[in-house]
């Protein structure tokens, strides 16, 4: 069974970092693209970036290009989003999602599984 | 970039049959993925590749891709399927992936 166990949120003030992770199990982890996707306060799912199987392939939503960076370590089964100058407007809860196709990249993909998300609150 | 629209919301008595619209342009030419999300909980994948649907996933569900909208259909609907759905779509313009705004299913 495919698992997927974020954790790293929290509480964080405006201009600041902080790393998010997400543990995997049940799956050859990196045979697989990886997301993250987001749900804030009163809003819609946004994605947020992706990875490819082998990271020769990441995008970012607009929204969080320069400022996120999304890595992978497939000896590890593990995956990073690194978070800076964080906003308010970045709170949410923030979820690790599994590409459904072997191999690929992280493009015309969708979401075959997710993990329970955690939690990243940005207040000063 | 890419926009797609869905209602905000739908409501439809048990036993009768949601429909839940997803319109974009020239949307017909993508791929269309819908996901139930139930309160507290994670997303679901009902929906992929216009009309495919994953294993665990009632027959009930269905998709369609056609015109400008695609659509989830949900026939007989039970009190359990009350959630929020959203579509989602890759945008070859942007190299991005994109969610409709969701649309909130209340079963009367």
């Amino acid at each position: 069974e495919v698992q997927l166990v974020e954790s790293g949120g929290g509480l964080v003030q405006p201009g600041r970092s902080m790393r998010l992770f997400c543990g995997a199990s049940g799956f050859t982890f990196g045979d697989y693209a990886m997301h993250w996707v987001r749900h804030g306060p009163g809003k819609g799912l946004e994605w947020v970036a992706g990875i490819s199987w082998n990271s020769g392939s990441i995008g970012y939503a607009d929204s969080v290009k320069g400022r996120f960076t999304i890595y992978r370590d497939n000896a590890r089964n593990s995956l990073y989003l690194q978070m800076s100058s964080l906003r308010v407007d970045d709170t949410a809860l923030y979820y690790c999602a599994k590409s459904p196709t072997l191999r690929a990249g992280y493009r015309n993909d969708w979401f075959e599984s997710w993990g329970q998300g955690t939690m990243v609150i940005v207040s000063s | 970039s890419y926009v797609l629209t869905q209602p905000p919301s739908v409501s439809v008595a048990p036993g009768q049959t949601a429909r839940i619209t997803c319109g974009g342009n020239h949307i017909e030419s993508k791929h269309v993925h819908w996901y139930q999300q139930q309160p507290g909980q994670a997303p679901v994948l009902v929906i992929y590749y216009d009309t495919d649907r994953p294993s665990g996933i009632p027959e009930r569900f269905s998709g369609s891709n056609s015109g400008s909208t695609a659509t989830l259909t949900i026939n007989r609907v039970e009190a359990g399927d009350e959630a929020d759905y959203y579509c989602q779509v890759w945008d070859t313009a942007t190299d991005h992936l994109v969610f409709g705004g969701g649309t909130k299913l209340t079963v009367l």
